[in-house]
């Protein structure tokens, strides 16, 4: 069974310029995550859909930060403009069902300078 | 406010050796409680689960406990080995409108010197 890939690995920007991440999910998977983890911390959700619809965004800086699942299948978290703060690994995962076992991709590495 | 807290931050010991890690919880209503293994570089693996009825699950040389009257679970881990070097984090799940939201702990990050 393919895991939860994710692209790009890494992505090094300048502070004020945009950057979308990609997920694609284990299929079959009707839940999907994002995540934000910075440096020695924990992963902090940034938003949850269920098929294409968003089942929590609650964390979500909805002033730069935007997700979209279309057709309830793959992914992107975009951050337009980013600052030095949102330096962290982006990871995606997920599950069968919101209830079920999260499957996490590698993440993806951002480094804002 | 829901909250995960976990303790110790870090935690080093020596190979061959046992050591508990512990998560207090504050989340309700609550579904389930997963202690997942995050190695460095990667994305975290889950260990165990354990719904509001279970008291302990073993996966190996991991025991998790649950006791959700005080809202605490700890992970053990057996006879210690280089690869259990890793960060652990203790994942609680609100159950909310038919969906599960998870509230993830900071972790504690474990270091096994050999």
């Amino acid at each position: 069974e393919a895991g939860v890939a994710q692209s790009p690995r890494y992505k090094i920007i300048e502070k004020r310029q945009s950057v979308a991440f990609w997920c694609n999910p284990i299929s079959g998977h009707a839940t999907l995550y994002w995540y934000q983890q910075i440096l020695g911390q924990g992963p902090k959700l940034l938003i949850q859909f269920q098929n294409n619809g968003v089942v929590d965004d609650s964390q979500l800086p909805k002033d730069r930060f935007s997700a979209e699942r279309l057709k309830g299948v793959d992914s992107t978290l975009k951050i337009q403009p980013a600052k030095l703060e949102d330096s962290a690994v982006y990871l995606c995962a997920s599950s069968l069902y919101s209830v079920e076992t999260q499957y996490f991709g590698p993440g993806t590495r951002l480094l804002v300078l | 406010k829901n909250q995960v807290e976990q303790s110790p931050q870090s935690l080093i010991i020596l190979e061959g050796k046992n050591c508990t890690l512990q998560c207090n919880y504050t989340v309700s209503p609550f579904s389930n409680l997963r202690w997942y293994k995050q190695d460095t570089g990667r994305g975290p693996v889950s260990l165990t689960i354990m719904t509001f009825s279970e008291n302990t699950k073993s996966n190996g040389r991991y025991t998790a406990t649950l006791d959700a009257d005080t809202k605490q679970s700890s992970l053990h881990i057996t006879a210690s080995q280089l690869s259990d070097s890793a960060s652990y984090i203790c994942v609680v799940r609100l159950a909310s409108g038919g969906s599960y939201i998870p509230t993830f702990g900071r972790g504690t990050s474990l270091i096994v010197h050999p």
